[in-house]
């Protein structure tokens, strides 16, 4: 069964600390990777997108890895900021076009 | 417009009445996913669009929900006699091809 897991659940921390998400799949034949940010009572926004090639995609202040071999991905976020308080989801495409959602971490940065 | 476009972005309806839920994506995305929030809960896939191909609607819960989507650009998900658990969020998203997903705001629907 395709799986797919986030750890921490939450997620507390200050102002100016480089935060550490994780993403882990059961299935490594995956197509791409996504992770999104989720505001309370919005949509979703994506963030970054990996694809099965790729190791890593960088934007701005945010860094997500791919290790297809162990399942896993991480989103680094660098010098956290109260802005960046959000659910994180990430989400494993297979080639079923179907995209499987991690239950998300939910981050709190405080001033 | 530029993104995806949902509406209405919230609904209150008695039990048992129908509701349709629209979704508008973003001009020339192929794909068009329709997926369901419920409180504190992850997402969960309800039908996938691609093309002209057949509609993935494995996700669909029951057969009070249906969707369709005219001339490959709007999506309308259906729900028939709307029960309480029923109520959350709809989230609409479109893609070109197998690429980067983009949503919408939502749906928000409330069944009393």
């Amino acid at each position: 069964k395709q799986e797919v897991t986030q750890i921490p659940a939450a997620l507390s921390v200050p102002e100016g600390e480089n935060l550490v998400l994780n993403c882990s799949f059961t299935d490594s034949a995956i197509y791409n990777l996504q992770w999104f940010r989720q505001d309370p009572g919005k949509g979703l926004t994506s963030l970054l997108l990996i694809q099965s090639s790729q190791r890593e995609q960088t934007s701005g202040r945010l860094n997500a890895s791919l290790d297809k071999s162990s399942g896993r991905s991480t989103l680094y976020i660098a010098a956290s900021q109260p802005g960046d308080s959000a659910t994180y989801l990430c989400a494993v495409k297979y080639n079923t076009d179907k995209l499987i959602f991690g239950t998300g971490t939910r981050l709190q940065v405080f001033p | 417009g530029a993104g995806v476009s949902q509406s209405p972005s919230n609904k209150v309806t008695e039990k048992g009445k129908d509701v349709e839920l629209r979704c508008d994506p973003i001009s020339g995305h192929t794909a068009l996913y329709w997926y369901r929030q419920s409180l504190g809960q992850g997402l969960e896939f309800l039908i996938y669009f691609q093309g002209n191909s057949a509609p993935d609607k494995s996700g669909l819960p029951s057969d009070r929900f249906s969707a369709e989507r005219t001339g490959g650009s709007v999506s309308t998900l259906t729900i028939q006699r709307t029960q309480q658990e029923d109520s959350a969020v709809y989230l609409c998203a479109s893609s070109h091809s197998r690429w980067e997903l983009f949503f919408g705001e939502g749906s928000r629907l409330t069944v009393l």
